[in-house]
């Protein structure tokens, strides 16, 4: 089940609201997350079913969407959030991630 | 506080086979598979397999068929996975994560693999 992002990357300033969209070829319900990686780290999970946030993530994040579309905001971008983004699906086998939306200054 | 901590990076010669351990704690082992997922350098995320810690059961993606297998040792809390008959395309990060079934909530930090002659 192939899981598409865009934009492939967003250029935003710090403080502007970030939208990033991952679209699914079969529904995958809400069995969907999305994680965030920085240069040289592993993986951070951000949100899981869709909407729910991952212990210790700021409020600033939230994640919408069923089915086949679904949606990654950040309110209020923090220097900080400044990395790569993944959405995952496991509602279809194999598991699949998109290639990542990369939010750049 | 749930960790999970990764062998050294790794240099092999094509044809080669390498075996990466996961050595977990925090939480208790058998109550979570264990998941891999590789990233070649400048791409993005793949999925290798997983590994029950609580049957040995394993489910790995079809391109790695034959190539990779997964195990763990219950008595150190620790995962592996040998990939085997390495190639180029095989260089990559490995990681290993706690599955919690729709997702992965923990990550160990990475196994640099290098395939080179």
């Amino acid at each position: 089940n192939v899981l598409t992002q865009s934009p492939a990357t967003l250029s935003l300033l710090p403080g502007e609201r970030a939208s990033l969209s991952c679209r699914a070829r079969q529904s995958v319900g809400t069995y969907l997350a999305w994680y965030q990686q920085k240069p040289g780290q592993a993986p951070k999970l951000l949100i899981y079913d869709a909407s729910n946030r991952a212990a210790g993530i700021p409020d600033r994040f939230s994640g919408s969407g069923s089915g086949t579309d679904f949606t990654l905001t950040i309110s209020s971008l923090e220097p900080e959030d400044f990395a790569v983004y993944y959405c995952q699906q496991r509602n279809n086998w194999p598991q699949t991630f998109g290639q990542g939306t990369k939010v750049e200054i | 506080q749930v960790q999970l901590e990764q062998s050294g990076p790794e240099v092999k010669k094509p044809g080669a086979s390498v075996t990466v351990s996961c050595t977990t704690s925090g939480y208790t082992f058998g109550s979570h598979n264990i998941c891999w997922v590789r990233q070649a350098p400048g791409q993005g995320l793949e999925w290798v397999g997983w590994f029950s810690t609580s049957n040995g059961n394993t489910n790995h993606a079809r391109r790695f068929e034959g190539r990779v297998t997964m195990t763990a040792d219950t008595s150190t809390n620790t995962a592996y996975m040998k990939l085997m008959s390495l190639t180029s395309d095989d260089t990559a990060m490995y990681y290993c994560a706690r599955d919690q079934g729709r997702y992965y909530d923990f990550w160990g930090q990475g196994t640099l693999v290098t395939v080179s002659s």
